[in-house]
């Protein structure tokens, strides 16, 4: 297993318009995470689901965002209406239930630009 | 909520010092957690302190966490260029709501000169 991965790498779009990011966890990995990182902050929590439940949701995470792991396994987010503050880099994580706490194995990030 | 300070923000070294990152909360921690990013990348998972007093060490990395934890360093003994990077606290939530998102400090950005 290479571990997370997600898709696109890169994505810009235009204000206003819909952009859906995939996450593909580590195969073995029930539970699945969403952060948001801009710029010299650190990442912030999103959504977590396990297996295909999702289980908590942030305040960040607007009625435009809505994330979905239809089948416990790959996870997709979707943004409706983008706008400029939604320019981010976009974090998925993978951890598996019962394992120590924190052991959450990174993506490498889908970064969004919105112009 | 619960915050987390990294100090200092950014950090220039010459290769083959010793430094040390900092992470501090204002409350005590149910566990803290160092990451790795470099730019534009995911994070990497380095260390995992839980224990008052827990000190880690992975190659010339060392992590430790205080007695009464709520404070935790990061040192780096003989940095490398391959060093360089952001470095990141995370922690759960003291409270029961939530033991499963991470909250994380700012980073620190560290350079290594060759």
């Amino acid at each position: 297993d290479t571990g997370v991965s997600q898709d696109p790498r890169h994505k810009i779009t235009k204000r206003g318009q819909n952009v859906t990011f995939r996450c593909d966890p580590i195969s073995e990995h029930n539970r699945l995470y969403w952060y948001r990182q801009t710029l010299g902050q650190g990442p912030e929590f999103l959504t977590y689901f396990q297996n295909e439940a999702q289980l908590e949701k942030s305040r960040l995470l607007s009625d435009r965002f809505s994330a979905e792991r239809p089948k416990g396994s790959f996870s997709t987010l979707e943004i409706q209406r983008t706008e400029q503050g939604d320019s981010a880099m976009y974090l998925c994580a993978s951890s598996m239930a019962g394992q120590g706490a924190g052991e959450q194995y990174f993506g490498p990030g889908t970064r969004l630009t919105v112009t | 909520s619960q915050e987390l300070e990294q100090s200092p923000q950014s950090l220039i070294v010459q290769e083959g010092k010793n430094l040390t990152i900092n992470c501090t909360s204002s409350k005590t921690l149910y566990g803290l957690y160092w990451y790795k990013q470099k730019y534009g990348e995911g994070l990497i998972f380095l260390m995992m302190l839980q224990k008052g007093g827990e000190e880690k060490s992975h190659e010339k990395i060392t992590a430790k966490l205080d007695e009464k934890k709520q404070q935790s360093s990061l040192h780096i003994t003989a940095s490398q260029p391959s060093h360089a990077g952001i470095y990141l606290c995370g922690a759960y939530p003291l409270s029961s709501g939530s033991a499963r998102q991470l909250t994380f400090g700012s980073g620190t950005q560290l350079t290594v000169l060759p």
